[in-house]
């Protein structure tokens, strides 16, 4: 069971450049998210989605776009990067709401030069 | 709003000696509270959790923690710790939305 699967691991990005962070969940969940992690701040939401073809922002959604066009996938997108998007990214899923937990992907090392 | 509190950025502790990382936090609303743990280089893996019921809460690797209403707190706790514990630990709280708040992390480092 592979749960949440994110690629690539680590990925170095010029300024202007684009990409997308890709994301995959098997387990059925109806909920999807976005969030980087900055060193000492926790986690910050940038994009969720509560079901395919439903996504809405987060915190910190300036420079990235998404789309949920399956239930499984749910990719993120970085639009001309900039040095403040060097971050890691998780993507994680849950069921729903009220049951509570959420899985986490292994996370994706992104540095911007 | 919700919000929470670790007030501990960093907690060194020798190997088998017990061991408790704070978390407070606020919500004018019912919520549920969990500990994730990160170790070095991966995501986050969910210790414990409390929904309802029992406020001590029993999670994986010896863990447990304690919700407390009145204080508004959910303190993790182990008795004996060992080196392989060392990791980052995450408080998070949820009114059961989508909505997920996370502490800033508390980094535990276990001596020899």
């Amino acid at each position: 069971n592979a749960g949440v699967t994110q690629t690539p691991k680590f990925r170095i990005l010029k300024i202007g450049q684009s990409m997308t962070l890709q994301c995959a969940q098997d387990m059925n969940h109806n909920y999807m998210y976005w969030y980087r992690q900055d060193p000492g701040m926790g986690l910050k939401l940038i994009y969720y989605s509560v079901g395919a073809g439903i996504t809405d922002k987060g915190e910190v959604p300036n420079g990235y776009n998404v789309s949920r066009s399956t239930t499984e996938d749910f990719p993120l997108r970085l639009e001309l990067a900039a040095p403040s998007q060097t971050s890691v990214y998780f993507c994680a899923s849950s069921y729903g709401p009220g049951e509570g937990t959420i899985y986490f992907g292994e996370g994706s090392w992104l540095t911007v030069v | 709003a919700q919000s929470v509190t670790q007030l501990d950025s960093q907690v060194p502790v020798f190997e088998e000696a017990p061991v408790e990382l704070r978390c407070n936090y606020s919500s004018s609303v019912s919520v549920y509270l969990f500990w994730y743990v990160q170790y070095p280089n991966q995501g986050l893996q969910l210790l414990l959790k409390y929904l309802s019921g029992s406020t001590l809460v029993k999670g994986i690797n010896g863990f447990e923690a304690e919700f407390n209403k009145s204080q508004t707190s959910f303190h993790l706790r182990k008795p004996s710790v060992h080196i392989s514990d060392t990791a980052e630990y995450f408080c998070a709280v949820t009114s059961g939305t989508y909505k997920y708040i996370f502490g800033t992390g508390t980094r535990l480092k276990v001596l020899a």
